[in-house]
């Protein structure tokens, strides 16, 4: 058990739906990334916020979009939802406090189904 | 960008010794991390390394030449649950954020 913690465990939805998934990082870490992760293209990197604020965007797509609150756990919001946005999300956390290792670690994630 | 390669799957026999290969091309690095994962669950984290040379952890080990930008995991003493998806991930230089291989799958038999 990583300390991260992800909801729901699985989604089922439709096309054109909207979902937001959950993650609470492990205590007192400040930084949250979002991954997404299918079967043809491995862990892709969505988006990082650390301490409420965006720090890094990867390949996220317009229809996506995150949050951090100031209790630092984070919201991943998917819209519009096609059928390729199946797959697993991943939420993971890291302390961020410029150590030189800032390991990730990563909560058990969320298998969205889009039908 | 970033672009890291990694063999996609292989198998090996309980107790023998498997090498993972990682070789990777970024614009910038600061690190490289090795995680396992098991299908449908999360990335565990095994090993970092930022400098050349091998560092050793238990039955793992990871080794790192920056100038070939090559790395590799090595898994000694097979074990049954050592069978995974073993996955290469290079830190960007300048910000945490980690650009992951595909993973290559390792089948453990007996």
């Amino acid at each position: 058990d990583s300390g991260v913690t992800q909801t729901p465990k699985h989604l089922i939805t439709a096309t054109g739906q909207r979902v937001t998934l959950r993650c609470s990082p492990r205590s007192g870490d400040l930084s949250v990334y979002w991954y997404q992760q299918s079967l043809d293209q491995g862990l892709q990197f969505l988006i990082q916020y650390y301490n409420g604020e965006e720090r890094a965007k990867g390949n996220i797509l317009e229809r996506f979009s995150a949050q951090q609150f100031p209790d630092l756990h984070s919201e991943l919001n998917l819209s519009s939802l096609e059928l390729g946005d199946s797959a697993l999300y991943f939420c993971a956390s890291s302390v961020a406090r410029g150590r030189e290792q800032e390991t990730q670690y990563f909560g058990p994630g969320t298998r969205l189904l889009v039908l | 960008g970033q672009n890291i390669d990694q063999p996609t799957e292989m198998t090996a026999t309980e107790g023998a010794i498997v090498q993972i290969n990682c070789t990777y091309q970024t614009s910038g690095f600061n690190g490289l991390f090795w995680y396992q994962q098991h299908a449908g669950e999360a990335p565990t984290f095994l090993s970092y390394n930022v400098l050349d040379g091998l560092e050793e952890k238990g039955r793992f080990s990871s080794f790192l030449s920056r100038s070939k930008g090559y790395s590799y995991l090595l898994l000694k003493e097979l074990q049954m649950k050592d069978s995974a998806s073993y996955l290469c991930a290079v830190r960007d230089n300048g910000n945490n954020r980690l650009a992951f291989g595909k993973g290559n799958q390792v089948v453990v038999i007996p």
